[in-house]
């Protein structure tokens, strides 16, 4: 198993331009998140998927948009990219049923705007 | 606002040390306190996580301790080694909640 994985590893955008980084998970997991890392901040939610089709904000929405259109993606789209979106992103994915919540990590996208 | 808060920030200790992060919390909802740990170019990895039934939880090197009426937690690595350098994240969540809360980590150095 191949766990989850991110595509791709590291981004450069200029202000103003858009792209979708996609998150895969092969661990038939219900549950998917988007956090951004910052430093100082810790790991903010930004989106996440409790299933296929369904999607909700979370702690810092603003700017992204998602789309679970398949169970084992989620997609995080940036349409107008701004320098305070610089940040590297995670997705995580969890399994349903659990009753405490282990979340399972990618390696995360690097991304870069200027 | 900060869910969970964690200090220190950045943490050095030499081999053989005892390395120390803690956390606190307000929600007295919460009740699933996991840590993860990081390392360079790489995604968060769950370490060792305690509910609030138990007041310490060990996992070989790694303790978590958990002071419930001060709602405050904490992570001990004893005899810390070289290859325990990594970022550690502290977290809370509650039984059935979609997402975690995370503290805002803690860059740990053990130097040899």
């Amino acid at each position: 198993n191949a766990g989850v994985t991110q595509t791709p590893k590291f981004r450069v955008l200029k202000t103003g331009q858009s792209m979708t980084l996609l998150c895969a998970q092969d661990m038939n997991h219900e549950y998917m998140y988007w956090y951004r890392q910052d430093p100082g901040m810790g790991l903010r939610l930004i989106h996440y998927s409790v299933g296929e089709g369904t999607t909700a904000k979370g702690e810092v929405p603003d700017g992204y948009n998602v789309s679970r259109l398949k169970k084992q993606n989620f997609l995080l789209g940036l349409e107008s990219a701004a320098p305070s979106q610089t940040s590297v992103y995670f997705c995580a994915s969890r399994i349903l049923g659990q009753v405490y919540n282990e979340q399972f990590f990618g390696p995360g996208t690097r991304l870069t705007v200027l | 606002q900060q869910q969970v808060k964690q200090s220190p920030q950045s943490l050095i200790v030499q081999k053989g040390g005892i390395s120390i992060i803690n956390c606190a919390y307000e929600n007295t909802a919460f009740d699933y306190f996991p840590w993860y740990q990081q390392f360079p170019g790489k995604g968060p990895a769950l370490l060792i996580a305690i509910r609030p039934d138990v007041s310490e939880k060990k996992e070989g090197r790694f303790t978590i301790s958990f002071n419930k009426s001060a709602k405050q937690f904490s992570l001990h690595i004893m005899d810390s080694q070289p290859g325990d350098s990594a970022t550690y994240f502290c977290a809370a969540s509650r039984a059935g909640a979609n997402n975690l809360f995370f503290g805002t980590g803690t860059r740990l150095t053990v130097i040899p």
